[in-house]
């Protein structure tokens, strides 16, 4: 029973196409998260919705957008990608800031 | 500059040994932490936590050890099995709440754990 999903697990864009990752939860939990880990990096926080209330984080690119259309639903959009998104981005949800569930990931590729 | 550090990229144990894995943090705010076990092709799972009015905590095999002066936390898995084979992220948090409040989780780079039959 699959808690937190991110699809598609591996999604390959051109440089400077938009793309957009999805992610789904049957948790009910009103924070979710996205992360971006680089290779052989620690996951960076890019941002995170508590409830409606979006919160950014004060150096995640502009080129980064995130919607939340409702509870289980939140989706990361990359307007322009770059060479250097190329990375696993990582959704993660929790109750009010309580331990976080995170999904499988989705691995991005630049080319 | 990072404010979690683990600084062994892997670790390599002996089944049934002791594995001990290290975390030091810089940011003196941070006042809970965690243990993250991931798998490849999976997302981090949660596997420990300890707050920072605790130097001590204990799962079964899993214990965490926090040395606050020192700015340093280690996990303890006895007796290491092969499945405990995995990469193991320390993160730490500032903010009330163990998830990390509004500022969200920092996570160290991880620690590749391999268990030797």
């Amino acid at each position: 029973d699959a808690m937190v999903i991110q699809n598609p697990r591996y999604q390959v864009t051109q440089f400077g196409k938009p793309v957009t990752l999805s992610c789904s939860q049957t948790l009910n939990h009103n924070v979710m998260y996205w992360y971006q880990q680089k290779s052989s990096q620690a996951p960076k926080l890019l941002f995170h919705y508590y409830d409606k209330d979006f919160n950014n984080e004060a150096d995640t690119p502009d080129n980064f957008q995130s919607r939340r259309p409702n509870t289980s639903f939140c989706f990361l959009d990359i307007r322009s990608p770059g060479l250097g998104d190329a990375a696993m981005y990582l959704c993660a949800t929790s109750r009010d800031f309580s331990e976080q569930y995170f999904g499988p990931g989705t691995r991005l590729t630049v080319t | 500059d990072q404010q979690v550090k683990q600084n062994s990229p892997s670790l390599s144990v002996q089944e049934g040994r002791i594995s001990i894995l290290n975390c030091d943090y810089t940011n003196s705010m941070f006042d809970y932490f965690l243990w993250y076990k991931k798998y490849p092709a999976e997302g981090p799972t949660f596997l420990i936590s300890i707050s920072s009015i605790k130097d001590k905590n204990e799962d079964g095999r899993f214990t965490v050890f926090l040395n606050k002066s020192a700015k340093h936390l280690s996990l303890h898995i006895v007796p290491s099995q092969p499945g405990d084979s995995a990469v193991y992220f320390c993160a730490a948090s500032g903010s009330t709440g163990s998830g990390g409040g509004a500022d969200g989780l920092t996570f160290g780079k991880g620690t590749h754990l391999i268990i030797q039959p």
